[in-house]
């Protein structure tokens, strides 16, 4: 079984540029999340998707980052402007939600960002 | 407040000793997952261990185990037989089922085995 798929392994660019990272999560999976990471921290969500559906986008900063999942399978995460702030590792993650309290994330290699 | 708290920034331990690693949690949801990742150099996050709020028993997965002391909000990993593959970062993390059920994952703690 394929993992979480994510492209660009790597990207680097100059502040007010734009840039989109793309996620495809293991097959069946009806929750996808977003996650940024900056170095040496842990991953902090930007936004969780129940299928198609965002259904907490509270950490998102919504002026400049952007995000769908159209036909809730593969989703893609946007930034425009980017600022130098932004520079992070972008992980995606997709679990198989059930209605038993597990379950867990499984993760992508993520997309290291440099903003310079 | 900070709902997940690990209060070792980095840990050492010889090879084949073994290793706790402390996480303190922070909830006033009765029901919750308790999960511990490992991060190596490489990047990817990898789950190790789940503890439910309402297991009875501490949750072990091979040579992982987790301490699970829910008076004390604590869910405390400990590692047996340390390896040098062992060398990582390990982040901590929650999922309150009624408050949003999204993951909140700790600062990490980042483990050195030594030879």
């Amino acid at each position: 079984e394929a993992g979480v798929v994510q492209s660009p392994r790597y990207k680097i660019i100059e502040k007010k540029q734009p840039v989109a990272f793309w996620c495809n999560p293991i097959s069946g999976h009806n929750t996808l999340y977003w996650y940024r990471q900056n170095l040496g921290q842990g991953p902090e969500l930007l936004i969780r998707y129940e299928n198609e559906e965002a259904v907490d986008d509270s950490q998102l900063p919504k002026d400049r980052f952007s995000a769908e999942r159209l036909k809730g399978v593969d989703s893609t995460l946007k930034i425009q402007p980017a600022e130098l702030g932004d520079s992070a590792v972008y992980l995606c993650a997709s679990s198989l939600r059930t209605d038993r309290p597990f379950y867990e994330q499984y993760f992508g290699p993520g997309t290291r960002l440099t903003v310079t | 407040a900070q709902k997940i708290t690990q209060t070792q920034p980095g840990m050492f331990v010889q090879e084949k000793e073994a290793v706790t690693l402390d996480c303190t949690y922070d909830t006033s949801d009765p029901s919750y997952g308790l999960f511990w990742y490992k991060q190596p150099s490489s990047g990817e996050m990898i789950f190790l261990i789940y503890q439910g709020s309402y297991d009875q028993q501490n949750a072990t997965e091979g040579r992982y185990s987790l301490n699970f002391q829910k008076a004390r909000k604590s869910a405390n990993l400990v590692i047996s037989a340390s390896q040098l593959g062992d060398s990582a970062m390990y982040f901590c993390a929650m999922r309150e089922d009624n408050y949003g059920q999204n993951f909140v994952f700790g600062p990490g703690t980042r483990l050195s085995v030594l030879p």
